[in-house]
């Protein structure tokens, strides 16, 4: 059974640090890999899509590495702000196109 | 939120009484889903469309059906509802092909007493 599992679970950090979130999943055939940012009661929104070639993709302050051996990813938050402050998921797709979501890692960022 | 609303936001209901969630889009996208998303859960795909009148069960299917009729429009329907159906319900679009981002709405927050 394909799976994506997240870790840690939650995390607390002062605004102005790094932190860095990782991914592990067993989705074979494996596609692509997104990182998604879910503020609190809202919907997810994207932040990067890697595909097999790809080991890193940055957008702004977040930087997310993929390494398709093993099978991990991670995502790193450089200065953090308060703005940081939600949920984040990986997800990843199969070449089916199914989507295997993990249960995501909230960040509280604390000034 | 992409040209995505969803309506209602929050509903309260109870046990054993139909329910329908609606999902509007702007952007003329192909494929609709329908997530709900449980607290130690990932999002887990209810159903989805790929296409008017063509539809598809996920993972999470039993107890809800959908119906589209129209491009922009994709409803989820709680036959009988049950406790265990309260969650919050997230409906995402994406096209003109199924690979790409998918894009979500604002979420329904149900409550089943």
């Amino acid at each position: 059974k394909n799976q994506v599992e997240q870790s840690p679970q939650s995390l607390i950090i002062l605004e102005g640090k790094n932190c860095t979130l990782q991914c592990n999943y067993t989705v074979s055939p494996f596609s692509n890999l997104r990182w998604y940012k879910q503020d609190t009661g809202r919907g997810p929104v994207s932040l990067t899509i890697m595909t097999f070639s790809e080991n890193t993709k940055s957008n702004g302050r977040y930087t997310a590495t993929l390494d398709a051996d093993t099978k991990q990813s991670s995502l790193h938050i450089t200065a953090s702000q308060l703005s940081d402050s939600a949920s984040y998921i990986c997800v990843v797709s199969a070449s089916d196109y199914k989507l295997s979501f993990g249960a995501g890692t909230t960040v509280t960022v604390r000034a | 939120d992409a040209g995505i609303t969803q309506s209602p936001r929050h509903k309260v209901t109870e046990t054993g009484t139909p329910v329908t969630l609606r999902c509007h889009q702007t952007e003329n996208h192909r494929y609709m889903y329908w997530y709900r998303q449980d607290p130690g859960h990932g999002l887990r795909l209810i159903h989805y469309s790929y296409g008017v009148k063509d539809t598809d069960k996920g993972e999470v299917s039993d107890g809800y059906s959908v119906s589209r009729s129209k491009t922009e429009d994709f409803l989820l329907t709680l036959e009988s509802a049950t406790s265990s159906q309260t969650s919050v319900y997230f409906c995402a679009i994406s096209g003109p092909l199924i690979q790409e981002t998918q894009y979500f709405g604002p979420g329904t927050r149900l409550l089943v007493l």
